[in-house]
């Protein structure tokens, strides 16, 4: 199984300032179609998760553009520009590429 | 809008079956482009994939759940199943129902879940 370990596993933020999580994979996450399945989700207290990012860096449909990812092959990065009090919550990625499916550890995040 | 619903009891005792339902709406659940997920959420703690199926029946599970689980699809209901046998207290959990897209690769959309314990 491809192992997904998050840094850090909390972040306290203060509003206005960036944000950085980062996620390292145990092997390669690019598919043999080309793609590298790797999103970011977040989630909130007694809410399911929601997609933010995919394939690395394609923002899902209504994500602000305070949310960029990055990153290649093991190494995957997750920025918020400016973070704002509705960002609070836990970060995961999460690799498609392979199965299983599998999820980082999770970053909490949390305004200072 | 799509929607995804789980159902299902909410306490299931140890070594019996836990059996949920998830109801999609605003789409059809026959599309080639999508696969449909169980993922699960013990409380206060990581995601983990139970497994995905594509409505033609083709089924993919988590190893480390294989031999207890069972995913099914009823394309006119427009609905897809779990049931993972065996449980035990280590199963209790949410159990959210999800879709992945085919071209992003993303799971896209969730239920809200639904929490079930496994206790006598």
């Amino acid at each position: 199984d491809i192992v997904m370990t998050q840094t850090p596993l909390s972040s306290p933020v203060t509003l206005g300032q960036p944000a950085s999580i980062s996620c390292r994979s145990s092997q390669s996450l690019v598919h043999s179609d080309g793609n590298t399945y790797l999103s970011w989700l977040h989630q909130r207290p007694g809410q399911p998760p929601r997609l933010l990012i995919y394939k690395i860096s394609n923002r899902f449909s209504g994500v602000p553009d305070r949310f960029s990812g990055s990153g290649a092959g093991t190494d995957f990065t997750l920025k918020i520009s400016r973070v704002e009090a509705e960002d609070v919550g836990v970060y995961y990625c999460m690799q498609v590429t392979q199965f299983p499916y599998t999820f980082g550890q999770g970053t909490k995040l949390e305004i200072k | 809008q799509l929607q995804l619903q789980e159902s299902g009891p909410g306490l299931v005792k140890p070594s019996e079956t836990l059996s949920l339902t998830c109801t999609v709406s605003g789409g059809s659940i026959s599309s080639n482009y999508y696969y449909w997920g169980w993922i699960r959420q013990p409380p206060g703690k990581g995601l983990e994939w139970i497994g995905t199926i594509y409505y033609t029946g083709s089924t993919y599970y988590n190893s480390s759940l294989k031999s207890r689980v069972t995913i099914s699809v009823d394309t006119s209901k427009n609905q897809f199943s779990l049931k993972l046998s065996s449980v035990t207290a280590a199963d209790t959990a949410v159990y959210y129902c999800s879709r992945r897209a085919w071209v992003s690769g993303a799971v896209d959309y969730w239920g809200q879940g639904t929490l079930v314990t496994v206790s006598s």
